[in-house]
């Protein structure tokens, strides 16, 4: 089993719609956790850290299940520059070193 | 603010070669690593330095060597290049490597014939 899964996707949704990713990790000791944007061809860019209680930046909120070991992304009122590769990423945090998960993204695409 | 400065952008190698990718950044990082994304695969550590003259090797570090002299350079060596070699690469820093937020560079695209 993958340390961090995403759903690929992928997601292709009209302007305005709302739509929400969501990603499973299976160490139960993982510290912090991420997502990242990544453009075509570009380098990824962190968007937004989660918090366990859930945190909000403009119209992207994210979530953070520990139970269930899942975080999940929602971006409502979708541009067309949303449209890029989500990565979910997950620190394990290991004390000898820093152990940086990332998971194999999933692709938004937002049409006119 | 230069960042996390990679070079070069591209870089066509044939099997057997060597070459090193560079990386700087000025930011003061002790965090320093290289990651490298193939379709479908993800992004993978290869190595990782947790300041200057401390290495460590990462998720796929075979064929790779590492060295960090300074805290600014942490450069990447291919010592005898293969096909499976063939991908995206990125330098990213940190301020300490504990799960902030990390820097990448704009990445490298290798190709080994």
């Amino acid at each position: 089993r993958k340390e961090v899964e995403q759903d690929p996707g992928p997601f292709n949704v009209p302007e305005g719609a709302t739509v929400a990713f969501n990603c499973t990790y299976s160490n139960s000791a993982s510290q912090s956790f991420f997502w990242y944007r990544q453009d075509c061809r570009k380098e990824p860019k962190l968007l937004m850290s989660v918090y366990s209680s859930g945190n909000e930046d403009g119209r992207f909120t994210a979530q953070l299940n520990r139970a269930s070991q899942y975080i999940s992304l929602l971006i409502r009122d979708s541009k067309l520059s949303d449209s890029a590769t989500y990565l979910c990423v997950v620190n394990i945090g290991r004390a000898s070193g820093y152990a940086l998960n990332f998971g194999k993204g999933t692709s938004l695409l937002v049409t006119p | 603010n230069a960042g996390v400065t990679q070079t070069p952008k591209f870089q066509v190698l044939k099997t057997g070669q060597s070459m090193t990718l560079q990386c700087a950044q000025d930011m003061n990082h002790e965090y320093m690593s290289w990651y490298r994304q193939d379709p479908g695969m993800g992004l993978r550590l290869i190595h990782y330095s947790v300041g200057a003259g401390i290495t460590d090797q990462g998720e796929v570090p075979n064929g790779y060597n590492v060295s960090r002299s300074t805290t600014e350079d942490f450069p990447l060596r291919l010592l005898s290049a293969a096909p499976s070699q063939t991908s995206v690469y990125f330098c990213a820093s940190s301020y300490s490597g504990r799960g902030e937020k990390l820097f990448f560079g704009s990445g490298t695209q290798l190709s080994v014939l």
